[in-house]
């Protein structure tokens, strides 16, 4: 089974300044796909980035980057510039390939990092 | 479209009571999945859906538990009987597709507490 783990449960950050959030994931699969998820106070879970194992290039939207390590099995989240509005819980999930058995097209999250965006 | 709709927001009830949460995706959408999220164990795939048809009810805790989709625009998540321990946040969410090539889209979730 994969298994996520997001190691920081709570992370603070100066407005404007970089944050970088830490996930490592467990798997057997070499075709996977990796999310970030962010819960505002609203608890909407609102998808920030992916990135397709298969892609050896970052995935990057606007402000928030990530760095796919595969060998390594790690997933950071970058979060330049932040704002006010970043203030949530941050989610890791992983979902499986093409080739997983059943339960692929579902995600497998991490316990989360809470982040504290101070002004 | 509205997004996904989850309701009830919020629910108290009793311990042994039969509880139903509802789900209605995003239009067209042929998958839908049901989570739970508490403190201890974050979040949880409980089932899925595709085509209106169960794919994998694995996360499934217990038969007190059961989903059902009767037709492509609405689902049901049951509990019977409910105990405390079922207290948690539980999503609903629905994608175009395989998330190989989409992404899921979440309810607000339904707050069940049981007493």
């Amino acid at each position: 089974a994969q298994t996520v783990t997001q190691s920081q449960p709570e992370m603070s950050v100066q407005e404007a300044e970089t944050v970088t959030l830490s996930c490592t994931y467990d798997t057997s699969e070499s075709d996977y796909y990796l999310f970030w998820y962010k819960q505002p106070p609203s608890r909407q879970m609102i998808l920030v980035i992916r990135q397709e194992a298969y892609k050896q290039q970052n995935a990057t939207e606007n402000r928030f980057s990530v760095n796919f390590q595969k060998a390594a099995k790690s997933f950071s989240l970058k979060i330049s510039d932040s704002q006010l509005g970043d203030a949530a819980m941050y989610f890791c999930a992983y979902s499986g390939g093409e080739y997983s058995g059943g339960g692929a097209d579902g995600l497998t999250f991490g316990k989360g990092t809470h982040l504290i965006i101070q002004p | 479209d509205a997004g996904v709709i989850q309701s009830p927001r919020h629910e108290v009830t009793e311990m042994g009571q039969e509880v139903t949460l509802r789900c209605k995706p995003i239009s067209g959408h042929d998958y839908l999945f049901w989570y739970r999220q508490t403190m201890m164990r974050g979040l949880e795939l409980l089932i899925y859906f595709n085509n209106n048809v169960p794919i994998d009810d694995s996360g499934m805790p217990e038969d007190r538990f059961s989903a059902k989709m009767p037709n492509a625009s609405f689902s049901t998540l049951k509990i019977q009987p409910s105990e405390p321990r079922d207290s948690a946040v539980y999503f609903c969410a629905s994608s175009l597709g395989s998330l190989m090539n989409t992404e899921a889209f979440f309810g607000q979730g339904t707050r069940l507490t049981v007493v």
